[in-house]
């Protein structure tokens, strides 16, 4: 079992929906939940981020975390076609950017459909 | 602010022969981080330094794979031999040691790989 699952897709969209993204994990531990986007031959970049369980908006990205789950979403509102990409969730344990290692789920490939 | 850069973007080499990859981190960026990406799976990381030293290289191949970072600022991944499974883009990224802004690590674009 993977310690990170993630549903590959492809998911299409029309313009303008709702788009719900998600994640399961098995380690109780992790900590620190994150989104990031992929643009085709481009490298990840930070979406969203968030320390334990609760909600966090930024703008038409809203992130959730489910500890008790152990399940993650990223909700996209008014999806846009420049939204079309792959989101990757990931997780530490620690603090990332010290010494935690990221686990990264496997991306869902996104498209908006205009 | 200039990004991680990479280089180079893309390579082709045969089986067995040897390939090395160059990062340069944003500057002030004391942890570097090699990642590989297998063509649809997230980044795995291959090894993290911290200024100098290796802060985990628990998933380096050893017996293939190396990487250094003299002088705390560059890096350099080799890969000697190439077998097919290495096909996949290797991402360097970089983070301030301990950042304010939500643990932002920030990616090159990648050396895409491909052994024939």
């Amino acid at each position: 079992q993977k310690e990170v699952e993630q549903d590959p897709g492809p998911l299409s969209v029309p313009e303008g929906a709702i788009v719900s993204l998600n994640c399961t994990y098995s380690n109780s531990a992790f900590q620190y939940f994150m989104w990031y986007r992929q643009y085709s031959r481009k490298g990840p970049e930070l979406l969203m981020y968030t320390y334990s369980s609760g909600n966090k908006e930024d703008g038409r990205f809203t992130a959730q975390v489910d500890k008790s789950s152990k399940y993650i979403s990223l909700f996209i509102r008014d999806s846009q076609p420049s939204d079309s990409a792959t989101y990757l969730c990931a997780m530490s344990l620690t603090f990332p950017s010290n010494t935690g290692k990221l686990i990264f789920g496997q991306g869902t490939t996104l498209q908006v459909k205009p | 602010e200039a990004g991680v850069a990479q280089s180079p973007r893309y390579k082709i080499i045969e089986k067995r022969q040897s390939v090395a990859f160059w990062c340069n981190p944003i500057s002030g960026h004391a942890t570097l981080y090699w990642y590989q990406q297998i063509l649809g799976q997230g980044p795995k990381l291959l090894i993290q330094f911290q200024n100098n030293g290796v802060v985990d290289d628990s998933q380096l191949p050893k017996d293939r794979f190396s990487a250094e970072r003299l002088k705390g600022v560059d890096s350099t991944l080799k890969i000697q031999p190439a077998k097919l499974e290495d096909s996949a883009v290797y991402l360097c990224a970089s983070s301030l040691e301990r950042s304010s802004s939500g643990n932002t690590i920030y990616f090159g674009e990648g050396s895409w790989l491909t052994v024939v």
